[in-house]
């Protein structure tokens, strides 16, 4: 266990579906990201969150929407994927954006679209 | 934040030390150097990270050249659990809430066979 928790582990989803993702962590942390990472591909940086506001968004279709609660609590709600969205989305979080000590990750969601 | 370069694989015997490089000939004098490691299907998970000075944790050492142009992990009696992609990424730190993003490259996927 890393603090970083993401619900559901694997996730199955047709196209016309909507579900959300989440990420809960409980390190004290105050920034959070969502990374997606394809088959063969490095991680690729989503969204970053900042003491509970979207400071980036990297270009994301608007088919990938994230909300931000409060600090401890992350979601990525999904409608209307492609098959191309299958991936592995991780959850991290930092004490703070600039912080030395890193990110910690989820273990992740596997995300299947058919 | 600048660039890294790693070899794309390595092998390893157990019990032996690895040592992977890593070319980051554009570091800015406010870049830290972090590693990270990814085990198959799990999130990536955070090893060292220095400015200028080794370091050493439980995980690992972390030799960074005097130039700071390069740096080398090690691991210093490696085990077949290691086996993972490893991940060189330099980045602003040490800012509460501004600082670069962690960025991840194609790493290295290091083998530790028996």
């Amino acid at each position: 266990e890393t603090g970083v928790t993401q619900t559901p582990r694997h996730l199955v989803m047709g196209m016309t579906n909507k579900k959300s993702l989440k990420c809960e962590q409980h390190l004290g942390h105050n920034a959070m990201y969502w990374y997606k990472q394809s088959a063969k591909k490095p991680l690729e940086l989503m969204f970053v969150y900042s003491l509970e506001e979207r400071v980036e968004n990297n270009s994301v279709p608007s088919r990938f929407s994230p909300e931000c609660p409060n600090s401890s609590h992350l979601f990525l709600h999904l409608h209307t994927l492609q098959p191309e969205d299958s991936a592995l989305y991780l959850c991290a979080s930092s004490q703070g954006r600039g912080s030395k000590d890193g990110y910690t990750f989820g273990s992740g969601t596997r995300l299947t679209v058919v | 934040d600048a660039k890294t370069t790693q070899p794309p694989s390595m092998d390893c015997a157990e019990g032996r030390a690895a040592n992977l490089p890593c070319n980051h000939s554009t570091i800015s004098g406010n870049e830290y150097v972090y590693w990270y490691r990814q085990i198959h299907s799990q999130g990536p998970q955070y090893i060292i990270h220095g400015l200028k000075n080794n370091e050493t944790n439980e995980m690992a050492s972390l030799i960074i050249t005097e130039d700071r142009k390069s740096s080398t992990l090690i691991l210093p009696h490696a085990t077949l659990r290691d086996t993972a992609v490893y991940y060189c990424i330099v980045r602003v730190a040490g800012f509460r809430n501004q600082g670069g993003k962690l960025i991840f490259g194609q790493g290295t996927e290091l083998s530790v066979k028996p």
